[in-house]
């Protein structure tokens, strides 16, 4: 499977805290994205690191790519308690995205 | 602007009953997929349409499901004979750009439950 997979599966801190979580994948990449989503319902778009960078930022978010590793990182600083939700990496394949199963970010306030 | 819309935002029907979801595009996007979700996992890819090429059913899981886009733009997501396992929060997304290279912009999602 291409699937992008998330770890950890649940993560828990407190706010004002660095939350960080990863991405695994298995296939050769020209794109990694990341996407938030609140209670089950639509995905909200994150960033997008594209093959041939290796560090991005917006705001409180860094993401990270290392092509060799396929993995990507996710790092969200300062953390609130408006960010709980669960987050996905999605890596293209053909005409589509592997979506994995997501960390499930829990900010306590 | 106006973000993607679906309708409607909840369903319930009984085992046997067909059930039609429908997505409305941002305007101008010519790429509009389909994904389902279940219970506390990934999204499952099903369908994606490209401007007025034939789409890519691959990820449809069986004959019951079919999907259309009518004009480039409004999409239907038609569930026969609807069975339990398919109880689940089906989501579209459009993106300007085809294929995988932009943005997904999602729908809040149908979340459709079979008794």
């Amino acid at each position: 499977s291409q699937q992008g997979e998330e770890d950890p599966q649940a993560l828990s801190i407190q706010e004002g805290e660095n939350a960080t979580m990863n991405c695994s994948y298995k296939t050769s990449i020209n794109n990694l994205q990341w996407y938030r989503q609140n209670s089950g319902r639509g995905l909200v778009h994150l960033i997008l690191i594209r093959s041939n960078e290796r560090e991005k930022h917006s705001g409180r978010l860094r993401v990270t790519l290392d092509t060799s590793k396929k993995s990507s990182s996710l790092l969200i600083t300062a953390s609130r308690a408006a960010d709980t939700a669960s987050y996905f990496c999605a890596t293209p394949g053909g005409n589509q995205f592997y979506f994995g199963t997501g960390t499930s970010l829990t900010v306590i306030p | 602007g106006a973000g993607v819309s679906q309708s409607p935002s909840n369903k319930v029907t009984e085992k046997g009953k067909d059930v039609e979801l429908r997505c409305d595009p941002i305007s101008g996007h010519t790429a509009l997929y389909w994904y389902r979700q279940s219970l506390g996992q990934g999204l499952e890819f099903l369908i994606y349409f490209q401007g007025n090429s034939a789409p890519d059913k691959s990820g449809l899981p069986s004959d019951r499901f079919s999907a259309e886009r009518t004009g480039g733009s409004v999409s239907t997501l038609t569930i026969q004979r609807t069975q339990q396992e398919d109880s689940a929060v089906y989501l579209c997304a459009s993106s300007l750009d085809p294929g995988t290279v932009g943005t997904q912009y999602f729908g809040p999602g149908t979340r459709l439950l079979v008794l």
